[in-house]
């Protein structure tokens, strides 16, 4: 499986833009990037998925490199409720591996 | 918008006793899931489950672990005989279609303590 890489924690000012690197460096051309929070010990949430294009919903951005080697998940406003774990997860066949994810910090 | 429903919440069981975990899947969902996380770790893959059969296991899912689709809504994990190792929250989860592109949604979890 490719696996992900992602800092341990970052912390990001309320209202400002969240930004949070993925590095996938042996990610295969079939193989989606999956993003998913935890807030606390509750669970997963699915946040957005892409390919090879970038994409958006009304939680977040998610852009990909042109040679899919990295990814970033952009949470344009941040609030205090998105203080959370944020899993970055390249998803092959029909499960999904959790790592130990980017525990995000947003700062009042 | 649908969820993935799981009771209980919240259990509290002696050691060697048999525990149910039950779950609802989303109602059009095809592909059902367990994983559980234990406090301060990992969220792991345990088992996955589509048409009545076992997809895929990991090592954790072992002969104290069972799986079963009653009715056409629920989807139980049953521990068999339950040991101190096997507190932790378990995650339900299912998907409409199997394949990588496809999303799969969580439950909120059943938190397990046995004691």
């Amino acid at each position: 499986d490719a696996k992900t890489t992602q800092p341990p924690s970052m912390d990001c000012a309320e209202g400002r833009a969240a930004n949070l690197p993925c590095n996938h460096s042996t990610i295969s051309g079939n193989e989606y990037v999956y993003w998913y929070r935890q807030i606390h010990s509750q669970g997963p949430q699915y946040i957005i998925h892409g390919l090879k294009n970038n994409e958006t919903n009304e939680m977040a951005s998610l852009i990909i490199t042109e040679d899919r080697k990295s990814s970033t998940l952009i949470l344009p406003h941040a609030t205090l409720r998105d203080t959370a774990v944020y899993y970055c997860i390249v998803r092959v066949g029909d499960k999904i591996i959790f790592g130990k994810g980017t525990r995000l910090h947003i700062l009042p | 918008e649908p969820e993935v429903t799981q009771t209980p919440s919240h259990q509290v069981t002696q050691m060697g006793q048999e525990v149910i975990l039950r779950c609802v899947p989303i109602s059009n969902h095809l592909y059902f899931y367990w994983y559980r996380q234990i406090l301060g770790q990992k969220v792991e893959f345990l088992v996955s489950f589509y048409n009545n059969e076992i997809s895929e296991k990991s090592e954790i899912f072992d002969d104290q672990f069972s799986v079963e689709r009653p009715d056409g809504s629920n989807f139980t994990l049953k521990i068999r005989s339950t040991k101190l190792e096997d507190s932790a929250m378990y995650f339900c989860a299912s998907s409409d279609w199997t394949g990588s592109g496809n999303t799969i949604y969580f439950g909120e979890g059943s938190w397990l303590t046995v004691v």
